[in-house]
């Protein structure tokens, strides 16, 4: 079963620290890996896309990698801030069989900043 | 770009009673997407147009769903008769055709409460 997983499932970060989410993934083949932030009450907003090709996305203060042969992915975030406070979804695009836009979600990680 | 656009923000209903969920996608958008969103899941997919044709409704739960897509401009997600199982945050979101690797944005989400 295709799967992505998420870790840490929640992490608590003192504001203007960096950290570092995780996301493995079985999907095979995949065309592309994402990364949303979703606020609290919000709909998920896009941070970073990356193809199986690309190792690496920035997007401000958040660097996503990829390394498609131990298919894992990680979303850097530097000097955070309270408003960084979010969950963090990772979301990978399938490559076979009409299923590219089928995405499949991980649970998130839930983020609190605090002062 | 106003975004993508979902009415209701909230519903509260009773048990038995119809639901309509709408959306407006992005202008010049090809692909809409609708999803839904619980604790315990997280985000899936349930049915998704490319040019107002539904191309895939394997994840639409039983037959008290269905989604319609009459325009370019507009969708709608119905539950007829709604559950309190069905209670969840609905998610529309569209993309560009250009590209399987584009943003999908989504809207801010319907919130439902079926009691």
């Amino acid at each position: 079963k295709n799967q992505v997983e998420q870790s840490p499932q929640s992490l608590i970060i003192l504001e203007g620290k960096n950290c570092t989410l995780q996301c493995n993934y079985t999907v095979s083949p995949f065309s592309n890996l994402r990364w949303y932030k979703q606020d609290t009450g919000r709909g998920p907003v896009s941070l970073t896309i990356m193809t199986f090709s690309e190792n690496t996305k920035s997007n401000g203060r958040y660097t996503a990698t990829l390394d498609a042969d131990t298919k894992q992915s990680s979303l850097h975030i530097t000097a955070s801030q309270l408003s960084d406070s979010a969950s963090y979804i990772c979301v990978v695009s399938p490559n076979y069989g009409g299923a590219t836009n089928k995405l499949i979600f991980g649970t998130g990680t839930l983020l609190a900043v605090q002062p | 770009d106003a975004g993508v656009i979902q009415s209701p923000r909230h519903e509260v209903t009773e048990m038995g009673q119809e639901v309509t969920l709408r959306c407006k996608p992005i202008s010049g958008h090809d692909y809409l997407f609708w999803y839904r969103q619980t604790m315990m899941r997280g985000l899936e997919l349930l049915i998704y147009f490319n040019n107002n044709v539904p191309i895939d409704d394997s994840g639409m739960p039983e037959d008290r769903f269905s989604a319609k897509m009459p325009n370019a401009s507009f969708s709608t997600l119905k539950i007829q008769p709604s559950e309190p199982r069905d209670s969840a945050v609905y998610f529309c979101a569209s993309r560009s055709q250009e590209g399987s690797g584009n943003t999908i944005y989504f809207g801010e989400g319907s919130w439902l409460t079926v009691v």
